[in-house]
């Protein structure tokens, strides 16, 4: 049972348009994290929030991106305009109680973004 | 900032075989490390972890070693199974779960 869902799937859009890609967990958690993986390359760290604060964030975030958390639930990541390269899958991911124990980092099934 | 390095990128090995994934990392303060599976179109779902103060960790046919002095660490994994096939990735973190990633292994188990 994943601890988190991810929505859209998959999305396509222009070069330019603004994304919002969303995160749902199934457990009320108060940190939440994105990272992505451009096809073939590893997962990188984009960002990490806690009780509705940026806590930690990577080069790549640059200002076209954004996260937030509107409703308490919710949780999304915003590029204002997108890019060729921002093409990648994008995975938020969560602690949670895995088969292996408390407090491990938990990925959804991730968003692919496709920029044309 | 920290570099993790991974080890083979590719590996193909026999149904049966131990298959062996190592990784390296620069920054002494790291003091957690996981490792993760990809299967085709999912996202990575841990396997294994262990932290600095442990030197080895295991769980049924997979196992992780950790050499804090030589700034190391091996995924192993016994007796091969083609479900076994997947992109396996190490990671490290100094600062809970900013995890930076190795480049991955594409693991192929054929029978």
């Amino acid at each position: 049972e994943p601890e988190v869902t991810q929505t859209p799937s998959h999305q396509v859009t222009q070069m330019g348009q603004e994304v919002i890609l969303r995160c749902v967990p199934i457990s009320n958690h108060l940190y939440f994290y994105w990272y992505r993986q451009i096809l073939g390359q590893k997962v990188e760290f984009l960002v990490s929030f806690y009780n509705n604060e940026i806590s930690e964030k990577s080069e790549i975030f640059d200002d076209q991106f954004s996260v937030e958390r509107p409703d308490g639930s919710n949780f999304t990541l915003k590029i204002r305009s997108t890019k060729l390269e921002d093409s990648a899958m994008y995975f938020c991911a969560t602690p949670g109680q895995g088969a292996l124990g408390a407090n491990v980092l938990t990925f959804g099934a991730g968003s692919r973004l496709t920029v044309l | 900032g920290e570099n993790v390095e991974q080890h083979p990128s590719t590996l193909s090995v026999q149904e049966g075989d131990s298959a062996v994934i190592k990784c390296t990392y620069s920054d002494s303060a790291s003091n957690y490390f996981p490792w993760y599976k990809q299967e085709l179109g999912k996202g990575p779902q841990l396997i294994i972890d262990i932290r600095s103060n442990v030197g080895e960790k295991k769980d049924q046919r997979i196992a992780v070693t950790l050499n804090k002095t030589a700034k190391h660490f091996s995924l192993h994994i016994t007796e091969t199974q083609p479900e076994d096939s997947a992109v396996y990735f190490c990671a490290v973190s100094i600062s809970g779960y900013a995890l930076n990633f190795g480049k991955g292994t594409s693991l192929l188990v054929t029978p």
